[in-house]
């Protein structure tokens, strides 16, 4: 079992609608939980980040936190085309080193006007 | 967040050559990774940049094939050694910066390199 896993997509949803990212782990020590926007040929950029079970909102950005599934979810509300990128989902084990985050593959989210 | 900066952005290099890669930050941070993007595959980490001492490096990563320097708090290099096709790839600086809840993980524009 791959220790982030993420359906690679793509992802397709018109502009206005809500997409829906989806992240599993494995390490159900994990602490910290992170979503990043790739854009193509670009690095990645920290979107939000989250820790405790429920929701947290950021603007469009929800994300969404279940330990007991080791399930963590990023909602964009209001799609726009410029939101169309490759979202990878990360996560920080309990106990590893600060900077040893593990990455999903990430998956594509395209938005069509 | 931090401003971070790399050179080259890219380079295409010979196989058998060596590119060292600069990670400069604009404030003092603890912590350094660099991390390696191959076409196609998500982030994997390299090895954490220690100032003032050898770098920590992951499984599968070893100080000949990467050296790693960390001489201060702002800049590190990571050196790919004797270089093959393999080795093209995407290498990511990345800094560990103190948040409220959790510590914040930012990225380098990275460098793009191609070994032919």
């Amino acid at each position: 079992q791959k220790e982030v896993e993420q359906n690679s997509g793509p992802l397709s949803v018109p502009e206005g609608a809500i997409a829906s990212l989806n992240c599993t782990y494995s390490d159900r020590g994990s602490q910290s939980f992170f979503w990043y926007r790739q854009y193509s040929g670009k690095s990645p950029e920290l979107i939000m980040f989250i820790y405790s079970n429920g929701d947290k909102e950021d603007g469009r950005f929800t994300a969404q936190l279940n330990k007991a599934s080791q399930y963590v979810s990023l909602l964009i509300r209001d799609s726009q085309p410029s939101d169309s990128a490759t979202y990878l989902c990360a996560v920080r084990r309990y106990g590893g080193s600060q900077g040893n985050l593990i990455f999903g593959k990430g998956t594509k989210l395209s938005v069509k006007p | 967040s931090a401003v971070i900066s790399q050179k080259p952005s890219r380079d295409i290099c010979q196989r058998g050559t060596s590119l060292t890669i600069q990670c400069q930050v604009d404030s003092q941070v603890t912590m350094m990774f660099w991390y390696r993007q191959q076409p196609g595959q998500s982030l994997t980490l390299i090895a954490t940049a220690n100032q003032g001492s050898e770098a920590t490096y992951e499984s599968g990563f070893v100080i000949d094939k990467f050296p790693i320097s960390r001489p201060n708090l702002t800049f590190s290099t990571l050196t790919v050694s004797n270089m093959s096709p393999e080795d093209s790839s995407i290498y990511l600086c990345s800094v560990l910066l103190p948040g409220l809840a959790v510590h914040e993980q930012y990225f380098g524009p990275g460098t793009r390199l191609t070994v032919t």
